[in-house]
């Protein structure tokens, strides 16, 4: 069965420093998504792609968050300068293009920012 | 209020108990439901969609009340794997928009 795939499980960082989160959707999916998870807390939408552009972001989604998607098959989340409060699970996730919304996730990076 | 509420327990419960939880969500133009199970520092896997005519899947099911607002899911039969945290989850504008989570229902099946 198809999975999403996120590299690194885990990242660690000092704070400032820049971090790249990667993640291989489902092969025939065509919208993208980036959520976040800090520890006890629930997941929080931060970012969805469609055909090469953003579709919606959320207020966490500020001017240190970037997405691409580089080539065909990886989607990239990029944090400029990070903070200690950036701390948490990222899971990326993809859709399909019929259904109804269902999406289905990745294992997740934890990032942990020192 | 909070766009999905759900109690967050724990519910503790004996192996073989049915066991109901209960989401309330506040934007009556959320288009989908869904049930997502999340074990321990893991992501959120899709258990189960709800649609208005209740739907159930083996010991799972799953029931939404669009006048109230409001989604279950009831468990049969519980057993020790079941136990994990079961997130509520509404999706607000159809088929590519953003999932709403609530801070999910945690789940302790004992023997």
């Amino acid at each position: 069965e198809p999975e999403v795939t996120q590299t690194p499980s885990h990242q660690v960082t000092q704070m400032g420093q820049e971090v790249i989160l990667r993640c291989v959707p489902i092969s025939n999916h065509l919208y993208f998504y980036w959520y976040r998870q800090i520890l006890g807390q629930k997941v929080e939408f931060l970012v969805s792609f469609y055909n090469n552009e953003i579709s919606e972001k959320s207020e966490i989604f500020d001017d240190q968050f970037s997405v691409e998607r580089p080539d065909g098959s990886n989607f990239t989340l990029k944090i400029r300068s990070t903070k200690l409060e950036d701390s948490a699970m990222y899971f990326c996730a993809s859709t399909p293009t019929s259904g109804a919304g269902e999406q289905y996730f990745g294992p997740g990076t934890r990032l942990t920012v020192t | 209020r909070k766009e999905v509420e759900q109690d967050p327990g724990p519910f503790n419960v004996p192996e073989g108990a049915t066991v109901a939880f209960n989401c309330t969500y506040s934007n009556s133009a959320s288009q989908s439901f869904f049930w997502y199970r999340q074990d321990c520092r893991k992501e959120p896997k899709l258990l189960m969609s709800v649609y208005s005519s209740g739907n159930e899947d083996g010991r799972f099911t799953a029931q939404l009340n669009r006048a109230s607002q409001y989604i279950s899911l009831l468990i049969r039969d519980s057993k020790l794997s079941d136990s994990a945290t079961y997130l509520c989850v509404v999706n607000r504008a159809g088929t590519a928009s953003k999932l709403t989570f609530g801070t999910g229902t945690r789940l302790q099946v004992t023997l």
